[in-house]
């Protein structure tokens, strides 16, 4: 399974854009990107996934570099609520699984 | 629409005990899988169920099985306990597994300790 790599932690002001980045340098072509986040005492939740072009939803943009060997999830304005563990997982199209592999993720802390 | 719901939120148990947990999946999924959360190894996959098969497990010993019901629900037995087994178990149930394009949607967990 190809493997992910992000950043132990980072900080936000509220209110302010959050980037936050995954590498995935051994990424297949049919290797979909989705990202989860997991607030505290709380079960994972989805977030967003991609394969090739930028994606926007509700909560956040996702950018995919051209390579498609990073990947950077932008939360536009991070709010309180936003602070949780955000994990990056590759997921196989091709394959009829919903084994996620995660990894150990970015805590993202916000402050006030 | 409701959650995906597991029961019960909190365990307490003795070495060598055995204990059940029960996931109650979103109303139309039809795939459950199972995962083992701790601090030293983060999240894990132990297994998943489509339409009461199992399809995949993870590296889990035989002490941990699971079955799925015709309606979807989903329990998972962990035997002869061991004070390494406490951790969060999280159920996540999603719409199908192909494609890789359904999202999960994870409950809350159940957080099981053990003496």
């Amino acid at each position: 399974d190809a493997k992910t790599t992000q950043p132990n932690s980072m900080e936000s002001n509220e209110e302010e854009p959050v980037h936050l980045p995954c590498n995935h340098s051994t990424i297949s072509g049919t290797d979909y990107i989705h990202w989860y986040r997991q607030l505290p005492s709380q079960g994972p939740e989805y977030v967003i996934h991609g394969l090739t072009s930028n994606v926007n939803n509700r909560m956040a943009s996702l950018a995919i570099a051209e390579d498609r060997k990073s990947s950077t999830l932008i939360l536009h304005r991070a709010t309180l609520r936003d602070a949780a563990v955000y994990y990056c997982i590759l997921r196989d199209y091709g394959g009829a699984t919903n084994k996620l592999i995660f990894g150990t993720g970015t805590l993202l802390a916000v402050q006030p | 629409k409701a959650g995906v719901t597991q029961t019960p939120r909190y365990l307490i148990k003795t070495r060598g005990q055995q204990v059940t947990l029960s996931c109650s999946p979103i109303s139309g999924h039809r795939s459950v899988s199972w995962y083992q959360q701790t601090p030293g190894q983060g999240l894990q996959f132990l297994f998943e169920y489509f339409s009461e098969t199992q399809r995949n497990k993870g590296n889990f010993p035989g002490r941990f099985s699971g079955r799925q019901f015709s309606n979807s629900r989903s329990e998972m037995n962990v035997s002869t306990l061991e004070l390494g087994d406490s951790a969060l178990y999280l159920c996540a149930s999603s719409l199908a597994t192909t494609g890789s394009n359904s999202p999960l949607h994870f409950g809350n967990g159940t957080r099981l300790t053990v003496t």
